[in-house]
Protein backbone atom coordinates (compact mmCIF):
# COMPACT_ATOMS: atom_id res chain seq x y z
CA UNK A 1 0.00 0.00 0.00
CA UNK A 2 0.84 3.40 -0.38
CA UNK A 3 3.24 4.51 2.53
CA UNK A 4 5.72 6.64 4.03
CA UNK A 5 7.71 5.41 6.99
CA UNK A 6 10.12 8.32 8.81
CA UNK A 7 12.99 7.63 10.90
CA UNK A 8 16.27 9.43 12.20
CA UNK A 9 14.53 10.97 15.22
CA UNK A 10 16.02 11.28 18.85
CA UNK A 11 17.36 13.61 21.11
CA UNK A 12 20.38 15.71 20.15
CA UNK A 13 22.06 18.78 22.10
CA UNK A 14 21.09 22.29 21.00
CA UNK A 15 24.03 22.98 18.33
CA UNK A 16 24.16 19.66 16.97
CA UNK A 17 22.84 17.84 13.96
CA UNK A 18 20.70 15.03 12.67
CA UNK A 19 19.57 13.77 9.42
CA UNK A 20 15.69 12.18 9.24
CA UNK A 21 14.89 10.20 6.08
CA UNK A 22 11.63 9.39 4.99
CA UNK A 23 10.87 5.90 3.12
CA UNK A 24 8.70 5.76 0.21
CA UNK A 25 6.44 2.80 -1.31
CA UNK A 26 3.38 1.89 -2.94
CA UNK A 27 3.98 4.29 -5.67
CA UNK A 28 6.07 6.09 -8.42
CA UNK A 29 8.20 8.43 -5.48
CA UNK A 30 10.04 10.29 -8.46
CA UNK A 31 6.30 11.32 -9.90
CA UNK A 32 5.73 13.58 -6.49
CA UNK A 33 6.86 16.67 -4.65
CA UNK A 34 7.74 15.55 -0.88
CA UNK A 35 7.22 18.29 2.01
CA UNK A 36 8.38 17.98 5.60
CA UNK A 37 6.01 19.60 8.04
CA UNK A 38 6.95 19.51 11.90
CA UNK A 39 4.68 19.69 14.90
CA UNK A 40 6.33 21.03 18.71
CA UNK A 41 4.61 19.63 21.48
CA UNK A 42 0.96 20.70 21.88
CA UNK A 43 1.38 22.75 19.21
CA UNK A 44 -0.13 23.08 15.47
CA UNK A 45 1.10 21.98 12.01
CA UNK A 46 4.34 24.06 10.67
CA UNK A 47 5.58 23.84 7.29
CA UNK A 48 9.21 22.94 7.12
CA UNK A 49 10.09 22.49 3.44
CA UNK A 50 9.78 21.29 -0.30
CA UNK A 51 11.49 19.55 -2.88
CA UNK A 52 10.14 19.15 -6.47
CA UNK A 53 9.60 15.64 -8.07
CA UNK A 54 13.66 15.96 -9.76
CA UNK A 55 14.96 17.64 -7.23
CA UNK A 56 15.25 20.57 -9.27
CA UNK A 57 13.74 23.31 -6.77
CA UNK A 58 13.76 23.55 -3.13
CA UNK A 59 12.23 25.80 -0.80
CA UNK A 60 12.49 26.44 3.02
CA UNK A 61 10.66 28.00 6.05
CA UNK A 62 12.78 31.20 6.98
CA UNK A 63 12.62 29.69 10.64
CA UNK A 64 15.24 26.74 8.82
CA UNK A 65 16.27 28.09 6.09
CA UNK A 66 20.42 27.81 6.32
CA UNK A 67 20.46 25.26 8.60
CA UNK A 68 17.82 22.79 7.24
CA UNK A 69 18.62 21.00 3.62
CA UNK A 70 15.96 18.81 2.11
CA UNK A 71 17.30 16.28 -0.41
CA UNK A 72 15.90 12.96 -2.32
CA UNK A 73 17.17 9.75 -3.89
CA UNK A 74 15.06 8.44 -6.43
CA UNK A 75 16.57 5.76 -7.17
CA UNK A 76 16.13 4.67 -3.38
CA UNK A 77 12.98 6.04 -2.93
CA UNK A 78 14.01 8.13 -0.05
CA UNK A 79 13.48 11.97 1.48
CA UNK A 80 16.23 13.34 3.72
CA UNK A 81 16.38 16.22 5.73
CA UNK A 82 19.41 17.29 7.26
CA UNK A 83 19.06 19.30 10.03
CA UNK A 84 22.49 21.27 11.73
CA UNK A 85 22.34 23.99 14.24
CA UNK A 86 19.83 22.46 16.25
CA UNK A 87 18.02 24.42 18.36
CA UNK A 88 15.45 23.83 21.20
CA UNK A 89 12.77 25.26 19.10
CA UNK A 90 13.09 22.39 16.75
CA UNK A 91 11.91 20.14 19.20
CA UNK A 92 8.88 18.48 17.29
CA UNK A 93 7.33 15.35 15.23
CA UNK A 94 8.85 15.95 11.58
CA UNK A 95 6.27 14.59 9.17
CA UNK A 96 7.06 13.51 5.51
CA UNK A 97 4.25 14.36 3.65
CA UNK A 98 3.43 13.77 -0.35
CA UNK A 99 2.04 16.74 -2.35
CA UNK A 100 -1.01 14.23 -4.38
CA UNK A 101 -1.99 15.09 -7.63
CA UNK A 102 -5.45 13.54 -7.86
CA UNK A 103 -5.70 15.37 -4.72
CA UNK A 104 -3.76 18.30 -4.97
CA UNK A 105 -2.86 18.82 -1.52
CA UNK A 106 -1.09 16.66 1.17
CA UNK A 107 -2.61 13.41 0.77
CA UNK A 108 -0.55 10.72 2.29
CA UNK A 109 1.70 11.67 5.80
CA UNK A 110 4.39 9.53 7.08
CA UNK A 111 3.56 8.36 11.32
CA UNK A 112 6.46 10.96 11.77
CA UNK A 113 9.37 10.95 14.13
CA UNK A 114 9.83 12.53 17.19
CA UNK A 115 13.11 14.88 17.46
CA UNK A 116 13.91 16.40 20.84
CA UNK A 117 16.77 19.24 20.94
CA UNK A 118 18.25 19.42 24.72
CA UNK A 119 21.26 19.15 26.71
CA UNK B 1 4.55 36.34 5.53
CA UNK B 2 0.71 35.21 5.24
CA UNK B 3 -1.22 33.94 7.60
CA UNK B 4 -4.59 31.44 8.67
CA UNK B 5 -6.63 32.47 11.32
CA UNK B 6 -8.23 29.59 12.81
CA UNK B 7 -10.45 29.95 16.25
CA UNK B 8 -8.94 27.61 19.17
CA UNK B 9 -11.83 26.07 19.65
CA UNK B 10 -15.43 24.71 18.60
CA UNK B 11 -18.22 22.93 20.39
CA UNK B 12 -20.85 20.99 18.81
CA UNK B 13 -23.49 18.48 19.52
CA UNK B 14 -23.89 15.43 17.87
CA UNK B 15 -26.09 15.25 15.01
CA UNK B 16 -25.74 18.78 14.80
CA UNK B 17 -23.72 21.20 12.30
CA UNK B 18 -20.55 22.52 13.28
CA UNK B 19 -18.86 25.25 11.40
CA UNK B 20 -14.97 25.72 11.32
CA UNK B 21 -13.33 29.12 9.60
CA UNK B 22 -10.22 30.04 8.52
CA UNK B 23 -8.88 33.54 7.60
CA UNK B 24 -6.45 34.95 5.64
CA UNK B 25 -6.12 38.09 3.31
CA UNK B 26 -8.09 37.31 0.26
CA UNK B 27 -8.03 33.65 0.92
CA UNK B 28 -10.86 33.19 -1.42
CA UNK B 29 -8.16 33.97 -3.95
CA UNK B 30 -6.52 30.36 -2.99
CA UNK B 31 -7.06 26.76 -2.65
CA UNK B 32 -7.92 26.10 0.78
CA UNK B 33 -7.33 22.77 2.56
CA UNK B 34 -8.44 20.67 5.71
CA UNK B 35 -6.90 18.00 7.76
CA UNK B 36 -8.27 16.32 10.50
CA UNK B 37 -6.04 15.24 12.98
CA UNK B 38 -6.92 12.33 16.29
CA UNK B 39 -4.78 12.45 19.31
CA UNK B 40 -1.10 10.82 18.50
CA UNK B 41 -2.40 10.25 14.56
CA UNK B 42 -0.78 12.02 11.62
CA UNK B 43 -3.27 14.03 10.18
CA UNK B 44 -5.65 13.29 6.96
CA UNK B 45 -6.76 15.12 4.26
CA UNK B 46 -10.73 15.97 4.64
CA UNK B 47 -10.76 18.69 2.30
CA UNK B 48 -8.92 20.19 -0.77
CA UNK B 49 -9.24 22.80 -2.95
CA UNK B 50 -11.69 24.50 -1.15
CA UNK B 51 -14.56 21.97 -1.59
CA UNK B 52 -13.48 18.73 -2.91
CA UNK B 53 -13.33 15.42 -0.86
CA UNK B 54 -11.38 12.59 -1.00
CA UNK B 55 -13.17 9.38 -2.06
CA UNK B 56 -12.45 7.98 1.48
CA UNK B 57 -14.10 11.09 3.53
CA UNK B 58 -17.33 10.96 4.31
CA UNK B 59 -20.10 13.38 2.51
CA UNK B 60 -20.61 15.10 5.67
CA UNK B 61 -17.57 16.73 5.39
CA UNK B 62 -17.49 19.57 3.13
CA UNK B 63 -15.60 23.04 2.27
CA UNK B 64 -15.89 26.71 1.09
CA UNK B 65 -13.78 29.39 0.21
CA UNK B 66 -14.63 32.96 -0.61
CA UNK B 67 -13.22 36.36 0.24
CA UNK B 68 -11.17 36.43 3.18
CA UNK B 69 -12.57 32.76 4.81
CA UNK B 70 -12.76 28.85 3.81
CA UNK B 71 -15.29 27.47 5.67
CA UNK B 72 -15.00 23.52 7.03
CA UNK B 73 -18.50 22.05 7.93
CA UNK B 74 -19.33 18.93 9.11
CA UNK B 75 -22.87 17.98 8.82
CA UNK B 76 -24.41 15.51 11.43
CA UNK B 77 -21.38 16.03 13.34
CA UNK B 78 -20.31 12.12 15.24
CA UNK B 79 -18.25 11.89 18.22
CA UNK B 80 -15.66 10.04 15.84
CA UNK B 81 -15.16 13.63 14.19
CA UNK B 82 -13.71 14.96 17.54
CA UNK B 83 -10.49 16.14 16.69
CA UNK B 84 -8.08 18.93 15.65
CA UNK B 85 -8.78 20.53 11.99
CA UNK B 86 -6.31 22.66 10.39
CA UNK B 87 -6.56 24.27 7.28
CA UNK B 88 -3.81 25.00 5.00
CA UNK B 89 -3.53 27.04 1.67
CA UNK B 90 -0.58 27.87 -0.51
CA UNK B 91 1.47 31.26 0.16
CA UNK B 92 3.14 31.25 -3.54
CA UNK B 93 3.89 28.08 -6.03
CA UNK B 94 5.73 26.16 -3.37
CA UNK B 95 5.01 27.98 0.38
CA UNK B 96 2.70 26.21 2.27
CA UNK B 97 1.06 27.76 5.25
CA UNK B 98 -1.37 26.11 7.95
CA UNK B 99 -3.36 27.44 10.39
CA UNK B 100 -3.29 27.64 13.78
CA UNK B 101 -6.14 24.66 14.17
CA UNK B 102 -9.29 24.49 16.02
CA UNK B 103 -10.34 21.76 18.32
CA UNK B 104 -13.63 19.94 17.63
CA UNK B 105 -15.43 19.01 21.17
CA UNK B 106 -18.44 17.04 20.28
CA UNK B 107 -20.48 16.98 23.73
Amino acid sequence: QVQLVESGGGVVQPGRSLRLSCAASGFTFSNYGMHWVRQAPGKGLEWVTVIWYDGSNKYYADSVKGRFTISRDNSKNTLYLQMNSLRAEDTAVYYCARKGTTYPAFDIWGQGTMVTVSS
Amino acid sequence: SYELTQPPSVSVSPGQTASITCSGDKLGDKYACWYQQKPGQSPVLVIYQDSKRPSRIPERFSGSNSGNTATLTISGTQAMDEADYYCQAWDSSSHVVFGGGTKLTVL
